[in-house]
């Protein structure tokens, strides 16, 4: 039923390692986005990607990787975390943003903790 | 980029009492959005505003579309417990190819029951 559902909820790991985030949604939309929510509960939208295209890539660090394999599920990998990297990450997704204002939906979040 | 200024950062409320929370831009938005965010979930879209001028109601909340298009209001009537969480406001602006979305800083809110 979940129209967003990110795995894992709960991610911790040491400093250094390399880690992956899924998404998926079932909401038929064409255009995924992945935000960073940190201690202060600002979020930020690091990536999109329309129907498994590149469309948005912030000012986010190279170690951080996208990949779409469909337009149903984009991951994010990360590399050699760092102490920084410590916040909640959100999925999202919309119907193909260049079609309009159309409002994003949500998955639960992944709770990433750097020890 | 786009900024939204949010505000307040946080309210404490007795229950049964009426919320009002708002956001500002120093520019044009095509859709104002609000959403909410309980701990431990994601932000869920309460309200969508596609209009300047635009009022509309979800139950207990109201949500206006600025003539301006410059800003836009929340309001909560008769707030209960439940009502406890972080609202984001977020505007979207599209055209000539670009979509862009921000978010505020969000507003805390307490209800005292």
């Amino acid at each position: 039923d979940t129209a967003v559902s990110q795995t894992p909820k709960y991610l911790v790991t040491q400093m250094g390692n390399d880690k992956s985030i899924k998404c998926e949604q079932n909401l038929g939309h064409d255009t995924m986005y992945w935000y960073k929510q940190d201690s202060k509960k600002f979020l930020k939208i690091m990536f999109s990607y329309n129907n498994k295209e590149l469309i948005i890539n912030e000012t986010v660090p190279n170690r951080f990787s996208p990949k779409s394999p469909d337009k149903a599920h984009l991951n994010l990998h990360i590399n050699s975390l760092e102490l920084g990297d410590s916040a909640v990450y959100f999925c999202a997704s919309s119907p193909w943003a260049g079609a309009g204002n159309q409002p994003q939906h949500f998955g639960d979040g992944t709770r990433l903790s750097i020890l | 980029g786009q900024q939204l200024n949010q505000s307040p950062q946080s309210m404490f409320i007795q229950e049964g009492e009426d919320v009002s929370m708002n956001c500002t831009s120093s520019s044009i938005f095509n859709t104002w959005l609000w959403y909410k965010q309980d701990p431990g979930e994601g932000p869920v879209l309460l309200i969508a505003l596609y209009k300047a001028g635009e009022l509309t109601s979800n139950g207990r909340l109201t949500a206006q579309f600025g003539i301006t298009r410059k800003d836009s209001f929340l309001n909560i009537s008769a707030s209960i417990p439940s009502d406890v969480g972080i609202y984001f406001c977020a505007g979207i602006y599209s055209g000539a190819g670009s979509y862009q979305l921000t978010f505020g800083k969000g507003t805390k809110l307490s209800v005292i029951p």
